[in-house]
């Protein structure tokens, strides 16, 4: 069974450029997470999507993130400003339904400079 | 909103040593609860998992974490490390329906 599948893995830009994630999840998991991991902190949740629909997206900074999952498949995720404070690690998971196990992407690594 | 705290930042222990990693959650209702595992530049994966039943869950590798409702715990435990244990070891809780909530993580450190 392939795993969750995101590119970049690393990814370097000046401060207020923009930059976007890609993730694919698991086969026929509905369920969709973006969290952002800042160094020596666990992740924290900034969407989730069930199917097509966001089910959480309370900590997105909705002024410069955001978020979309096309047909209930793939995701991308989008920060436009960046700023210094956004360098981190962006891990998409994927679980087969809500509240069940989620499998994690290997992630992407932020540095804004 | 339930949280989940890691109280060890840290932990080192000799190799062959056993080792409890300590988490605690808050939560009004019933939740699940998970350990993760995340080596370094490699995403999280799941080690061990409590939805019902039986308190106590075990991983392939040998860990083991019981859940304790009355403490609102799930302790992580290994009677015996190995070098290759090391790594950073996340508890997280979920309500039903709703998002995974992290603790901060714990880093264990295994030591020859």
């Amino acid at each position: 069974e392939a795993g969750v599948a995101q590119s970049p893995r690393y990814k370097i830009i000046e401060k207020r450029q923009s930059v976007a994630f890609w993730c694919n999840p698991i086969s026929g998991h509905a369920t969709l997470y973006w969290y952002q991991q800042i160094l020596g902190q666990g992740p924290k949740l900034l969407i989730q999507f069930q199917n097509n629909g966001v089910v959480d997206d309370s900590q997105l900074p909705k002024d410069r993130f955001s978020a979309e999952r096309l047909k209930g498949v793939d995701s991308t995720l989008k920060i436009q400003p960046a700023k210094l404070e956004d360098s981190a690690v962006y891990l998409c998971a994927s679980s087969l339904e809500l509240g069940l196990e989620a499998f994690f992407g290997q992630g992407t690594r932020l540095t804004v400079v | 909103a339930q949280s989940v705290t890691q109280l060890d930042s840290q932990v080192p222990v000799f190799e062959e040593a056993p080792v409890e990693l300590r988490c605690n959650y808050s939560s009004s209702v019933s939740v699940y609860l998970f350990w993760y595992v995340q080596y370094p530049n490699q995403g999280l994966q799941l080690l061990l998992k409590y939805l019902s039943g039986s308190t106590l869950v075990e991983s392939i590798n040998g860990f083991e974490a019981e859940f304790n409702k009355s403490q609102t715990s799930f302790h992580l435990r290994k009677p015996s490390v190995h070098i290759s244990d090391t790594a950073e070891y996340f508890c997280a809780v979920t309500l039903y329906g709703q998002n995974f909530v992290f603790g901060p993580g714990t880093r264990l450190s295994v030591l020859p």
